[in-house]
């Protein structure tokens, strides 16, 4: 079966320091990635998405990054961190060319910028 | 582009009262239609999908059909239960789009022994 892992569970992080959130998927080959930011209380944002390795499609313009250095490895990334950039991250998965393409999700990163 | 309206939370309910939760989408092509829920503290875990108009999703006793004419997909249960209180999204997926999937801004669910 399936597995999606992401780490940290939580972190705290001062503004202007980096960040590097990372997320793995077993038990499925070539899978799409994606990355969304849930502000507090809302909705979920879509910051990236990936089809492939080295593949990225930014939604956002803002102070992340993201990269697919593996098949089923996919890494949210920054080199500053904003106050701004405080929410709930999570990782999700689908398989590609199914008709649904429903996805599913780790348990996701709470992040706190001081 | 695409986006899903949901119904304003949040809903308390009594355990065993009946619940409706409203989802309107606009689309730019035929999406796939889904529910999911968070509990606290968790990720997201798909509810109940419907992939073509008139399909009825179903799961753990909560139903949506997917009208095409009214553009809706709205959640509902019969029974609720204490354990079903969450956050509960609407969510559009294009399928010509790798997937890329849009959400609801969220409703919460509070169930009342």
């Amino acid at each position: 079966s399936q597995t999606i892992h992401q780490w940290p569970a939580t972190l705290v992080q001062p503004v202007g320091s980096p960040l590097s959130l990372e997320c793995t998927v077993e038990g499925t080959s070539n899978p799409n990635l994606y990355w969304y930011r849930q502000a507090a209380g809302r909705g979920l944002q879509l910051l990236f998405y990936s089809v492939g390795i080295g593949q990225i499609s930014s939604e956002v313009p803002q102070n992340l990054s993201a990269s697919r250095p593996q098949d089923r490895q996919f890494i949210l990334s920054s080199k500053k961190l904003l106050l701004s950039d405080s929410g709930f991250y999570l990782c999700a998965w689908s398989v590609p060319q199914r008709v649904a393409y429903e996805q599913y999700f780790g348990p996701g990163t709470r992040l706190t910028v001081t | 582009g695409n986006s899903v309206t949901q119904m304003e939370g949040p809903v308390t309910l009594s355990e065993e009262a009946f619940l409706t939760i409203n989802c309107t989408y606009t689309a730019t092509g035929y999406p796939s239609l889904f529910w999911y829920v968070q509990y606290p503290g968790e990720g997201l875990q798909l509810l109940l999908k419907a992939t073509k108009a008139d399909d009825k999703g179903s799961n753990k006793g909560f139903e949506a059909t997917y009208r095409k004419e009214t553009t809706s997909f709205h959640l509902e249960k019969g029974s609720v239960q204490v354990s079903d209180s969450a956050v509960y999204f609407c969510a559009l997926s294009d399928r010509t789009n790798a997937g890329k999937s849009t959400f609801g801004d969220g409703t919460t669910l509070t169930v009342k022994p």
